[in-house]
């Protein structure tokens, strides 16, 4: 299994410039996420989704969309890029929900906004 | 707001040595697990331990949770260099949907 993968690795992007993460994982898993991970900030949950055609809002919402046609990919929209945006963007994916199986990330996409 | 806050931020040691990395929580939780993340690598699940249990063991991890003081400590023993990585706690609070929430991390460094 490949496991988690994100694409692209790094990504640069001018203010206002729109584009899409992409994360896919092969483990069939149903609940899927993604983090972004700022410096001594840890994660914080921007999407999430528990199932195909289900998605809902985490901690730090605001500038992305997501949606999940497929139980395998879960891609996230950044619709008009910021400086904020500036980060380190994660994908994973669990068995179940509650907290109650692990994560497995994807390596990571890093994104720098000018 | 971060469920999980890890104490200290950073650990130096020296290899042999244990490594205790502390995390704290808000709310009462189901579940929290432990992450390792290396120097620009995604975060690979080390631990899970349930709001019912008190103390699990992984190899050269323990994990402990006491839920009255909100609170859980990861030990390493005998650390290694290979160990040297950030560590994060992830807290599932109790009647929340499926978010995990993670704190800011402790940096582990041993030294050879």
């Amino acid at each position: 299994n490949a496991g988690v993968t994100q694409t692209p690795k790094f990504q640069v992007l001018k203010t206002g410039q729109s584009m899409t993460l992409q994360c896919a994982q092969d483990m069939n898993h149903e609940y899927m996420s993604w983090y972004r991970q700022d410096p001594g900030m840890g994660l914080r949950l921007i999407h999430y989704s528990v199932g195909a055609g289900i998605t809902d809002q985490g901690e730090v919402p605001n500038g992305y969309n997501v949606s999940r046609s497929t139980t395998e990919d879960f891609p996230l929209r950044l619709l008009s890029a910021a400086p904020s945006q500036t980060s380190v963007y994660f994908c994973a994916s669990t068995l179940g929900g509650y907290g109650g199986y692990e994560q497995y990330f994807g390596p990571g996409t890093r994104l720098t906004v000018t | 707001s971060q469920q999980g806050e890890e104490d200290p931020q950073a650990l130096s040691i020296q290899e042999g040595e244990n490594a205790t990395m502390n995390c704290s929580y808000k709310t009462s939780i189901n579940n929290l697990q432990w992450y390792r993340q290396n120097s620009g690598r995604g975060l690979v699940h080390l631990i899970l331990i349930r709001s019912n249990e008190r103390e699990k063991h992984s190899g050269r991890l323990r994990v402990t949770l006491d839920t009255s003081k909100k609170s859980s400590s990861l030990l390493i023993t005998a650390s290694r260099a290979a160990d040297t990585a950030s560590y994060f706690c992830a807290a599932f609070p109790s009647g929340s949907a499926r978010q995990l929430t993670f704190g800011s991390g402790t940096q582990l460094t041993v030294l050879p």
